[in-house]
């Protein structure tokens, strides 16, 4: 079965600062992998997925993150943080080979704060 | 075009209470799918539905919970007997087709707390 480990539940940058969040995940098939950011007292938004193809997605705001098989990772990055980017991140991978019915697992969240 | 739209967006019930939960897909979405976030965790999957359909409900408690999707109206994710564990915030979203491929777009969430 598939799952996801986020490291470290809080992660603190100054603004500017490269934003560097983990994710490792665990499948016995190609896995589907997404990041979604949650502000407060929202729901969910897409920032980026990984289905086939090129490795390093590029999403939006800024925020890329490379798939690397070798490593189970799907770590998100932005070169530059901006105030607006605290928020809390999560990863996810799809449930199921080709995710035909689309069910999602999550991480457990990892809080983003920027100092100013 | 709305959004997904959940209501109510806080819940306070007694221990042996009922709790519904609504979710109002995006226009032009058959495809639900609730979760469930408990504190300091990841979202968890619960149910996916198509109208009318239950489609996979390996998520859900065997016990207490039941959801429906009905033809018309919203989606109805249906809590009874609710116990202090039930409290978490409760997440549905919708897509315009089932599987990964197509994006799911998040409501804001039930956040139910039970006493």
């Amino acid at each position: 079965a598939q799952s996801v480990t986020q490291l470290g539940s809080h992660v603190s940058v100054s603004e500017g600062a490269l934003v560097l969040l983990r994710c490792n995940y665990s499948s016995s098939v190609p896995p589907y992998l997404f990041w979604y950011v949650q502000y407060p007292n929202q729901g969910l938004q897409l920032l980026l997925k990984y289905t086939t193809g090129a490795t390093l997605v590029k999403g939006i705001n800024g925020f890329e993150a490379e798939f690397k098989k070798s490593e189970t990772s799907f770590h998100l990055t932005k070169p530059s943080a901006h105030m607006s980017d605290a928020a809390e991140y999560f990863c996810a991978v799809s449930d199921e080979y080709g995710g035909s019915q689309g069910n999602l697992i999550f991480g457990k969240g990892t809080k983003l704060s920027v100092k100013p | 075009n709305a959004g997904v739209m959940q209501n109510p967006r806080h819940l306070v019930r007694r221990r042996g209470q009922e709790a519904r939960l609504r979710c109002s897909p995006m226009k032009g979405h058959s495809h639900v799918y609730w979760y469930r976030q408990l504190p300091e965790e990841g979202l968890k999957f619960m149910v996916y539905l198509q109208k009318e359909n239950i489609i996979d409900e390996s998520g859900m408690p065997k016990e207490r919970f039941s959801a429906e999707f009905p033809k018309e109206g919203p989606s109805i994710l249906r809590i009874q007997q609710v116990v202090r564990g039930d409290s978490a915030a409760y997440f549905c979203a919708s897509s315009p087709n089932s599987g990964v491929l197509y994006e799911q777009y998040f409501g804001p969430g039930t956040r139910l707390t039970v006493t």
